[in-house]
């Protein structure tokens, strides 16, 4: 099984709003990460976990908090958004965070900042 | 800071051809290639990878072929069919497991 499950699948909001969205693997990974897509671009990568310990931030606003509660779960706060972060947010795992292990990803949250 | 970059946005082939899709990489320190197909609405789906020890690698009807002496990478689709119509990425492993992904290249098999 290489599922990556995130919710919700559509979520609007405004820019005063907070939440948060939630991805979730089963298959014993220890690397989790959080992608930004815009429509027609890649994949951008905004952070990685490893080991439940945030490894990697690719200088990624405060407005966006991310969150590690435990091996299978990965959450990312939003507060106070902007409309430029609409975007499609991906979440990944991975094994380890190791530069031969094979990124798998969940089928994202569009997000919509009014 | 370097990127991984591909040659043609759009590709189209009719239902049967065989599909080539080209990618060129700039770090040549980059020991890892992937290739994701993303169909419309859905995130990216693994297809093949290669490590940079080997130059082609065979999965179901998909060959990928690494050429570490012009930096380029292709993914070969044999007898496309309708489904695999999607946005084709290249991505490279940087240092840690830092994934950089090509601009994409849109497949569109005619039937």
């Amino acid at each position: 099984d290489t599922e990556v499950t995130q919710t919700p699948k559509h979520l609007v909001m405004g820019m005063t709003n907070k939440k948060s969205l939630k991805c979730e693997q089963h298959m014993g990974h220890r690397a989790m990460y959080w992608y930004k897509q815009k429509a027609k671009k890649p994949p951008e990568l905004m952070f990685v976990y490893s080991y439940e310990k945030l490894s990697i931030n690719e200088s990624v606003p405060s407005r966006f908090s991310p969150e590690c509660p435990n091996s299978s779960l990965l959450n990312l706060h939003l507060h106070a958004l902007q409309p430029e972060d609409s975007a499609l947010y991906l979440c990944a795992s991975s094994p380890l965070e190791s530069a031969t292990d094979t990124q798998y990803f969940g089928p994202g949250t569009r997000l919509t900042v009014l | 800071g370097e990127s991984v970059g591909l040659h043609l946005p759009t590709l189209s082939v009719q239902e049967g051809d065989n599909s080539i899709i080209n990618c060129a990489y700039s770090n040549s320190a980059s020991d890892y290639f992937i290739w994701y197909k993303q169909e419309s609405g859905k995130g990216p789906q693994f297809i093949i990878d290669i490590r940079s020890n080997m130059d082609k690698r065979q999965g179901q009807r998909v060959t990928v072929l690494l050429n570490k002496t012009v930096k380029h990478l292709s993914l070969q689709i044999a007898a496309t069919q309708p489904g695999d119509s999607a946005v084709y990425f290249c991505a490279e492993n940087e240092y840690g497991n830092k994934l950089v992904f090509g601009a994409g290249t849109i497949l569109r098999v005619k039937s």
